[in-house]
């Protein structure tokens, strides 16, 4: 569906232990985005990037960390959950070749207990 | 960085009637203004976007505007029907990797 894909698609975990969500794009797109949804605050941008190995911090990225060894694939990693991180998290993904807008993911519901 | 402000956060309008969003930004590099519905439990589907060489733009009972001097955008929607109900998001896009900085939202019911 849309051609990109987020897992899992649920998760819960205890405070302190490391996370990671993985979205996968069949699109060949050159950017890639990670984003949190919270009630008041709409979409925030935790890291994107846009290329292989090409990464950078978006306005809320303390806390995460981000990989992107392959096109199809961009990882975020939680180093050690807290509550603060219980949220949605939506990947987007963009061709950049002109300005347009995202096709998002189904998102992440993740929990931290 | 960008900094957008999306007003109001809630909207209640009877159905057939019009609703209208606004948003402003603050960069002035920013030249991609797209809108988002999203609907409970969904992801955000773009439904309308606007570039800044342009001032308006309508596609059936959507429409936006862009007043670039004044760093406002705004999303019209016409004859509301109650499957119009969601949450809608502005957006605007600037920097190198074509970033997105979304407004916090507007939560609108259409009452039948």
């Amino acid at each position: 569906d849309a051609g990109i894909t987020q897992s899992p698609r649920h998760k819960v975990t205890e405070t302190g232990t490391p996370v990671t969500l993985r979205c996968h794009q069949t699109e060949n797109h050159r950017y890639m985005y990670w984003y949190r949804q919270d009630p008041g605050h709409g979409l925030r941008l935790i890291h994107y990037s846009y290329g292989v190995k090409d990464t950078d911090k978006g306005e809320v990225s303390d806390g995460y960390s981000v990989s992107r060894s392959k096109t199809e694939d961009f990882l975020l990693t939680l180093e050690s959950a807290t509550s603060s991180q219980t949220s949605v998290y939506f990947c987007a993904i963009s061709n950049g070749q002109r300005a347009d807008g995202y096709t998002f993911g189904s998102g992440t519901r993740l929990t931290v207990v | 960085g960008e900094n957008v402000e999306q007003h109001p956060s809630t909207l209640s309008v009877q159905e057939g009637d019009s609703a209208v969003i606004k948003c402003t930004y603050s960069d002035s590099a920013s030249n991609y203004f797209p809108w988002y519905k999203q609907e409970l439990g969904k992801r955000p589907q773009l439904i309308i976007d606007i570039r800044s060489n342009v001032g308006e733009k309508k596609d059936q009972r959507i429409a936006v505007t862009l007043n670039k001097t004044a760093k406002h955008f705004s999303l019209h929607i016409t004859e509301t029907q109650p499957e119009d109900s969601a949450v809608y998001f502005c957006a605007a896009q600037s920097g190198s990797a074509r970033q997105l900085t979304f407004g916090s939202g507007t939560q609108l019911t259409v009452l039948p």
